[in-house]
């Protein structure tokens, strides 16, 4: 138990498009989950904080109209980048908080490389 | 705000030897302690937590130690095998009573020589 998924593994893209990554709880419902992005050999930084139903909690010195988030289920979140450019290339990885292990416990999902040429 | 720090940044041990990694945390209101394993190009795995009321938590390999007074906790692994090889993060929260937000250390490259 305790899965959660995200879509797409890896994404390739134009500099000045936007880019959609979606995270799951494949197992649970996650009233709440997080989006982190990490740089090579580095540790995760917290983007944002996903509550079901409201709007997003935005960490200091992230931008909320470039990282959109959205998390219109129990079981969905995505993130999306918009305009993306070539410093927005990184490794992009949900949590979801809650399962039948406790109520604390964040499980991670397998992460997504974003690359902007 | 909460910081967390983490020893070593690297670790390298002979096979069948220990591993330790410690982490030392600022805010007395944490209450829940996680251990992580990433490997490379991967999310990462919970391996083992701790929550405040509880000294010291123990699965087969792996053992974690926590010393509230001190806002000290440190991950034990035993027997290291090769496949042990990775970066270890530990973490604190408040809990999800509170944000349920994740304060990660800086990480530990451990590598297991064969």
């Amino acid at each position: 138990g305790a899965v959660v998924s995200q879509h797409p593994s890896w994404v390739i893209c134009k500099s000045g498009t936007s880019v959609k990554i979606e995270c799951r709880s494949l197992d649970f419902q996650a009233t709440t989950m997080f989006w982190y992005r990490q740089f090579p050999k580095q540790s995760l930084m917290l983007m944002a904080t996903s509550n079901e139903g409201s709007k997003a909690t935005y960490e200091q010195g992230v931008e909320k109209d470039k990282f959109l988030i959205n998390h219109a289920s129990l079981t969905l979140s995505t993130l999306t980048v918009t305009s993306a450019h070539p410093e927005d290339s990184s490794f992009y990885i949900c949590s979801a908080l809650g399962s039948s292990q406790g109520p604390d416990t964040q499980y991670f999902g397998p992460g997504t490389r974003l690359t902007v040429l | 705000g909460e910081n967390v720090e983490q020893h070593p940044s690297t670790l390298s041990v002979q096979e069948g030897d220990s591993a330790v990694i410690k982490c030392t945390y600022s805010d007395s209101a944490s209450n829940y302690f996680p251990w992580y394993k990433q490997e490379l190009g991967k999310g990462p795995q919970l391996i083992i937590d701790i929550r405040s009321n509880v000294g010291e938590k123990k699965d087969q390999r792996i053992a974690v130690t926590l010393n509230k007074t001190a806002k000290h906790f440190s991950l034990h692994i035993t027997e290291t095998q090769p496949e042990d090889s990775a970066v270890y993060f530990c973490a604190a929260s408040k809990g999800s009573s509170n944000t349920g937000k994740l304060i990660f250390g800086q990480g530990t490259t451990l590598q297991v020589k064969p």
